[in-house]
C-alpha cells in the first residue's frame, strides 16, 4: 500500500464548476498535510496546509482533513483554466516531522 | 526578494561524469532537502538536512552525495554511481518547528547520455 494515494487523474472539470481532488495517507500519526500546485515543467508551489480535523478555507481553496479516516481533500471553486495543473498531497511522517510523503498527484484540466 | 535558487536550470552531462546541483536559500530556513521527480510521477526524497554540517539520507540516497557547510547552502553531487541520474531535481525548504512546511525552489533538469 502506498502511503500517500491519489488518483492519477486525469480530473475534467467545467469552467466555474468545483473540482475535487482527494488523497488517503497510511500514517495514522501525521500531523501535517499540505496542498501543492505543479504547473508541467515547473516546481511544486504550496497553497494550502491543514492541520486540525475539519475545514480549512484561503479564498477558492478549501482543504479537509478527517484523521479518523486517514483522509484529506482539496475542493476548488469556481474553477478556472489557470488551475490546470497536477496537484501533489504532502503528508507529514510520525516518526520524522520534517519528513513529508508526497503522492503522485492528480492531473486537473479546466475545460472551459 | 526572498526565495529558493537553483542553478543551472537545464544540465547536460555524458555518463561517468559527476555533476554538482546548486541549491541557496536566503529564507533564514534551518531545513533543506533534495528531491528527485521522474516523470508522471511524485517526489521521491533524496538527503535533507535540519542543520548545519549535519544531514540524513532519504529513500533514494544511492549514488548522491551531499554537503551543509553553510545555512544558506545544500549542493547536491549526482556520482557515476547513480544508474538512472536522467531526472528533474528540486530542492525545498523549512523552518524547523511544529508544522515543516516546504518551499521549493525551480529545479534543475539533468540529462545524461
Amino acid at each position: 500500500q502506498k502511503e500517500v494515494e491519489q488518483n492519477s487523474g486525469p480530473l475534467s472539470v467545467p469552467e466555474g464548476a468545483i473540482a475535487s481532488l482527494n488523497c488517503t495517507y497510511s500514517d495514522r500519526g501525521s500531523q501535517s498535510f499540505f496542498w501543492y500546485r505543479q504547473y508541467s515543467g515547473k516546481s511544486p508551489e504550496l497553497i494550502m496546509s491543514i492541520y486540525s480535523n475539519g475545514d480549512k478555507e484561503d479564498g477558492r481553496f478549501t482543504a479537509q482533513l478527517n484523521k479518523a479516516s486517514q483522509y484529506v481533500s482539496l475542493l476548488i471553486r469556481d474553477s478556472q483554466p489557470s488551475d490546470s495543473a497536477t496537484y501533489l498531497c504532502a503528508v507529514t511522517q510520525y516518526s520524522s516531522a520534517s519528513k513529508i510523503i508526497f503522492g503522485s498527484g492528480t492531473r486537473l484540466s479546466i475545460r472551459p | 526578494d526572498g526565495g529558493i535558487t537553483q542553478s543551472p536550470k537545464y544540465l547536460f552531462r555524458k555518463e561517468g561524469q559527476n555533476v554538482t546541483l546548486s541549491c541557496e536559500q536566503n529564507l533564514n530556513h534551518d531545513a533543506m532537502y533534495w528531491y528527485r521527480q521522474d516523470p508522471g510521477q511524485g517526489l521521491r526524497l533524496i538527503y535533507y538536512s535540519q542543520i548545519v554540517n549535519d544531514f540524513q539520507k532519504g529513500d533514494i540516497a544511492e549514488g548522491y552525495s551531499v554537503s551543509r557547510e553553510k545555512k544558506e547552502s545544500f549542493p547536491l553531487t549526482v556520482t557515476s554511481a547513480q544508474k538512472n541520474p536522467t531526472a528533474f531535481y528540486l530542492c525545498a525548504s523549512s523552518i524547523n518547528g511544529e508544522y515543516y512546511e516546504q518551499y521549493f525552489g525551480p529545479g534543475t533538469r539533468l540529462t545524461v547520455t
